[in-house]
């Protein structure tokens, strides 16, 4: 069975910082994807970034980005330039048919 | 951009009542899900259904829950007779494809209180 591990359940980051949330995977898959989803306190799920195990080269979206490590099966998002919008909680998904969570990190962002 | 509707935000019931949370997933989507999540705790996989039936579930998913696509456009979860534990945010998500690389879409959630 796949399990995700997010090994920091708490972070914390001064606004306008850089973090990185850490995540590991573990699969026999070779064709799978790996997302990073946002929970606001609305409890709402929103997708932040995703990344094709077939692709080497590391997902970006604006501030977001990922250092996909395959062989290592980790997984780690960085936010660049940290806003208060993006204190929420963090978790990280592989999905190969239906999607297995971490236990998700809650990220702070200090004023 | 498209949404999946879920309904409603909060429902309240009591123990041993029965339930049907309601979803509307993206109108071209293929494969339907339902994710649980207790507060505080992971989100855990419920159910997917493609093709007008059942093509995975969790050991979660037992007896008690079923879940159908009564027209064509919705997409239900049953909970026969629900217990303290059923307490959870429940997610509905649509996807394109089986694995499908976009992610999911998951609705808002419906956030179910059994007392």
């Amino acid at each position: 069975a796949q399990t995700v591990t997010q090994s920091q359940p708490e972070m914390s980051v001064q606004e306008a910082e850089t973090v990185t949330l850490s995540c590991t995977y573990d699969t026999s898959e070779s064709d799978y994807y790996l997302f990073w989803y946002k929970q606001p306190p609305s409890r709402q799920m929103i997708l932040v970034i995703r990344q094709e195990a077939y692709k080497q080269q590391n997902a970006t979206e604006n501030r977001f980005s990922v250092n996909f490590q395959k062989a290592a099966k980790s997984f780690s998002l960085k936010i660049s330039d940290s806003q208060l919008g993006d204190a929420a909680m963090y978790f990280c998904a592989y999905n190969a048919g239906k999607s297995t969570f971490g236990d998700g990190t809650t990220l702070t962002v200090k004023p | 951009e498209p949404e999946v509707t879920q309904t409603p935000s909060h429902q309240v019931t009591q123990m041993g009542q029965e339930v049907i949370l309601r979803c509307v997933p993206i109108s071209n989507h293929l494969y339907f899900y339902w994710y649980r999540q207790i507060l505080g705790q992971k989100v855990e996989f419920l159910v997917s259904f493609y093709n007008n039936e059942i093509s995975e579930k969790s050991e979660i998913f037992d007896d008690q829950f079923s879940v159908e696509r009564p027209d064509g456009s919705n997409f239900t979860l049953k909970i026969r007779s629900t217990k303290l534990e059923d307490s959870a945010m429940y997610f509905c998500a649509s996807g394109l494809g089986w694995g499908s690389g976009y992610g999911y879409t998951f609705g808002s959630g419906t956030r179910l209180t059994v007392v």
